[in-house]
């Protein structure tokens, strides 16, 4: 398997832009995580989805921020409009039942920066 | 409120050296606990996990971990550090069972040669 897919790897954009990041889960995952990480905070869960329903979204930073699961193998999450202090990098992670049930699977993140 | 705690936010050992990282969690049942490393630039990797059973864990790249019901503490070891380790290292706790892991800070491991 591929792992955990995030697109793009790199995003710089001005402020007041919409920002749109990806992410494609590991196939038969059915939870998919999307967390932040800056220096100043460290790794923050901004919203989780499982069978593609959002169970927990209370980490959204605030409405600027949205997310999508319309299918199993494909979640986005938005920023608009974006604002330098959404610098960081995003995660998204899956996480599968049976006996790896509770084990996340990272992608390698989408370092974004907001000038 | 569910907390992780990492105490330690740096630590430097010699390469060869033992190591333990310190990971302690507010809740009184036994939840899911997790160690990830993060290398520079990577996303986070599994080590290892403790459900329930044993509560020595082994896991890879030869680090174990603990579980000390009484201290609410699942510590992670290694007895000889290599160079190759150098990266941060999270302790997550999956208090509910039910999927989703809180994180603690991190602590990031600076290997000297």
């Amino acid at each position: 398997d591929a792992g955990v897919i995030q697109s793009p790897r790199h995003e710089v954009t001005e402020m007041g832009q919409e920002v749109t990041l990806r992410c494609k889960p590991i196939s038969g995952h059915n939870s998919l995580f999307w967390y932040r990480q800056t220096m100043m905070r460290g790794l923050e869960l901004l919203i989780y989805f499982n069978n593609n329903v959002p169970i927990d979204d209370s980490g959204m930073p605030e409405d600027r921020f949205s997310a999508k699961m319309p299918n199993a193998s494909f979640s986005t999450l938005k920023i608009q409009p974006s604002e330098p202090r959404d610098s960081a990098v995003y995660f998204c992670a899956s996480s599968p039942t049976g006996t790896r049930f509770g084990e996340q699977f990272f992608g390698p993140g989408t370092r974004l920066t907001v000038l | 409120a569910q907390s992780v705690t990492q105490p330690d936010i740096h630590i430097t050992v010699s390469e060869g050296a033992s190591l333990e990282l310190r990971c302690n969690y507010s809740y009184g049942a036994t939840p899911y606990l997790f160690w990830y490393v993060q290398s520079p630039g990577q996303g986070l990797q599994l080590l290892l996990k403790y459900f329930s059973g044993d509560t020595l864990v082994q896991g890879i790249k030869g680090f174990e971990a603990e579980f000390k019901r009484s201290q609410s503490s699942f510590n992670l070891r290694k007895p000889s550090v290599h160079w190759s380790d150098a990266a941060e290292y999270f302790c997550a706790v999956d208090f509910t069972n039910a999927g989703k892991s809180t994180f603690g800070d991190g602590t990031t491991l600076t290997v000297k040669p």
